[in-house]
């Protein structure tokens, strides 16, 4: 099984519709990160999560909001989807091991498309 | 503010070729800069990661450099598979907060 798994893989939506994106991992990290993915440009960073009680706002974070339900999910939600929101969007995650050799770990992706 | 670069946007080379993929960022002030590979449907998977004391870091077929002075990283991968068709893309973390900063990467095709 994957070690990080993000749900609907695939997803088409009206504009004005609530959506949620799910996340779940297995690797026992307690760094979990939502970005978002746009043709001929880098992933964008919109929110991440330190620990269940730490949520931070990222680079992109207006028209998102989060929930760190348990140290292994961590949820994204537009609450009103508009078509710019239409992108690729990863969950990361990572463990703090210092020293600067710390890397993130990526579900598959998620592909919203908002119509 | 820090911006990261990989040029070019596409790469297309014959099987059996060495190659070097480039990623070029603004702020020479790095913790670490990271070498992805993104595959469709599968996300991302780190390649190699470089601190930013090291000058370099290597993997199997794959190598990395880093210089941070003049603001550049390369990945060298020899003796290219069709296997490595892929987009890479480089990350920097500009401090140990690890948020990363991402180039718009380059899409490697390998012909058989």
């Amino acid at each position: 099984d994957a070690d990080v798994t993000q749900t609907p893989r695939n997803r088409i939506t009206k504009t004005g519709k609530r959506i949620m994106l799910e996340c779940s991992q297995t690797k026992g990290h307690d760094r979990m990160y939502w970005y978002r993915q746009d043709p001929g440009l880098g992933l964008r960073l919109i929110y991440y999560s330190f620990d269940v009680k730490d949520i931070n706002k990222g680079e992109i974070s207006d028209g998102y909001s989060v929930s760190r339900q348990a140290q292994a999910k961590f949820s994204l939600s537009l609450e009103s989807a508009i078509p710019n929101q239409t992108a690729l969007y990863f969950c990361a995650t990572s463990d703090l091991l210092g020293g600067g050799t710390d890397t993130q770990y990526f579900g598959p992706g998620t592909r919203l498309t908002v119509l | 503010k820090q911006e990261v670069t990989q040029i070019p946007a596409a790469l297309s080379v014959p099987e059996g070729e060495n190659l070097v993929l480039n990623c070029s960022f603004t702020d020479s002030a790095i913790y670490n800069l990271q070498w992805f590979r993104q595959d469709p449907g599968k996300g991302l998977t780190s390649l190699l990661l470089i601190q930013s004391s090291q000058r370099e870091q290597t993997s199997g077929r794959l190598n990395a450099s880093l210089d941070k002075s003049s603001g550049r990283s390369t990945l060298y991968i020899a003796a290219s598979q069709p296997g490595d068709s892929a987009t890479y893309l480089c990350a920097v973390s500009p401090d140990s907060n690890y948020q990363l900063i991402w180039g718009a990467g380059t899409k490697l095709i390998i012909k058989p």
